[in-house]
């Protein structure tokens, strides 16, 4: 069973919209959990970082963590054609050390 | 240097050739992880040293996979008697702290494609 899992896409959304990406994670004892941008054909991009539940906004990013539902999410708002991407949720494999365990991502497409 | 480094950017090896694929981490970062990335997939841990020593290797795939980091900042990935399930890009990520739990800057990546 994947650890991380995301929904692959894609998901479409226009121009100026919020765009809204979801993450379920299955270690409950979880503590670090990452949002990377990765464009075509470049490497992961650290986007946003939460460790406690709630809400933590930067900029036009916000990212929600749930550790009682064990969900991580991304809200894009006002979307732009740059933000066109992957997105990769990881998480802390508290098992394993430090590594990072990554999801599939989810390919965002942000129309004209 | 200003960020982390990996070359070459992309290597074409034949089936059953030895390659090895370099990494040059951001100056005074203690951690170093080596990733592999299948097309279409998130990236899959292969190995994490904090200076020079090799503390998780537990994801490396077969015997013909080893990573060293001498001195603690150059790693190098060697693989060994290529198959074609190695193509990949192989990413490598350094972080100032100890262990990844604030995030860490991954490198361009080097493609590997076997033939």
């Amino acid at each position: 069973q994947k650890e991380v899992e995301q929904n692959s896409g894609p998901l479409s959304v226009p121009e100026g919209a919020i765009a809204s990406l979801n993450c379920t994670y299955s270690d409950r004892v979880s503590q670090s959990f990452f949002w990377y941008r990765q464009y075509s054909g470049k490497s992961p991009e650290l986007i946003m970082s939460i460790y406690s539940n709630g809400d933590k906004e930067d900029g036009r990013f916000t990212a929600q963590l749930n550790k009682a539902s064990q969900y991580v999410s991304l809200l894009i708002r006002d979307s732009q054609p740059s933000d066109s991407a992957t997105y990769l949720c990881a998480v802390i494999d508290t098992g394993g050390g430090n590594k990072l365990t990554f999801g599939t991502g989810t390919q965002l497409k942000v129309e004209l | 240097g200003a960020g982390v480094s990996q070359s070459p950017r992309y290597k074409v090896a034949k089936r059953g050739q030895d390659v090895a694929l370099r990494c040059d981490p951001i100056s005074g970062h203690v951690s170093l992880f080596w990733y592999q990335q299948a097309l279409g997939q998130g990236p899959e841990f292969l190995t994490y040293f904090q200076n020079e020593a090799q503390l998780d290797k537990s994801g490396l795939p077969s015997d013909r996979f080893f990573a060293e980091r001498p001195e603690g900042s150059v790693s190098t990935l060697k693989i060994q008697r290529t198959q074609q399930e190695d193509s990949a890009v192989y990413l490598c990520a350094s972080s100032l702290a100890a262990g990844g739990s604030y995030g860490y800057t991954f490198g361009s990546g080097t493609r590997l494609t076997v033939v």
